[in-house]
């Protein structure tokens, strides 16, 4: 089973600083990852898929990187809507899929 | 556009069975898997398992092997999620959703199923 390791866990940040996030598969997954952005109360919603395709109606804030086994998730200039939980997964034993453990995000 | 709807809380007693259901419309059902999430208050997301869009099987993950059966019925485009044996750690919000994988950019979340496990 191929394990997803986000950190860091909680990462407080002032409005307008870049703020990077971190994911990391055991083993190779290709670009076969994907961002969820989830606020409180709501499903997660999507952000990036195949690791660095941005998803309809996704602010330009937004962006991913990486192949294999290391990606990120950055966001330029952290807004106060920015405030959120940010997942990833990976779909290389599609349809099987894994979560990370999450990245808690909030302002300073 | 694409709903996905499911049933409504329910509360169970440990060792009881639940069944949430969750109806598609606006798109094409046959075409895509359907996944089922769970999220246990203030965790993570963990995924369970997944309706296969063909041939009406599915696919689990192995911690939930065996106490957990995800069916579908194409004449009602519905999917449902059986959970046998229940404790108090199965209480969580169950999503259905149709995931980004395969199928991206495709993805959609139902509003989520919150199961209560209590004595």
């Amino acid at each position: 089973e191929i394990v997803l390791t986000q950190s860091p866990a909680i990462l407080s940040v002032s409005p307008g600083e870049r703020v990077t996030l971190s994911c990391r598969a055991t083993q190779s997954i290709s670009s076969n990852l994907v961002w969820y952005q989830q606020k409180p109360g709501q499903p997660p919603r999507l952000l990036i898929y195949a690791a660095s395709s941005r998803a309809t109606g996704v602010s330009a804030r937004f962006s991913g990187s990486g192949f294999g086994t290391d990606f990120t998730l950055t966001i330029s200039s952290l807004q106060p809507e920015d405030v959120a939980v940010y997942y990833c997964h990976h779909y290389h034993n599609w349809p099987s899929l894994t979560f990370g453990g999450g990245t808690k995000v909030e302002i300073k | 556009q694409v709903q996905l709807e499911q049933s409504g809380a329910e509360v169970k007693k440990p060792g009881a069975s639940v069944r949430v259901s969750c109806k598609a419309s606006g798109y094409s059902f046959s075409s895509y898997y359907m996944h089922w999430v769970r999220q246990a208050p203030g965790q993570g997301l963990e995924w369970m398992g997944v309706s296969n869009p063909t041939g009406g099987g599915a696919t689990y993950a192995q911690k939930f092997q065996g106490r957990v059966s995800v069916t579908r019925d194409t004449s009602t485009r519905t999917v449902y999620l059986e959970v046998r044996g229940l404790t108090s750690d199965d209480t969580a919000i169950y999503y259905c959703a149709s995931i980004c994988g395969a199928d991206c950019p495709f993805d959609h979340w139902g509003q989520g199923t919150l199961v209560t496990v209590s004595s």
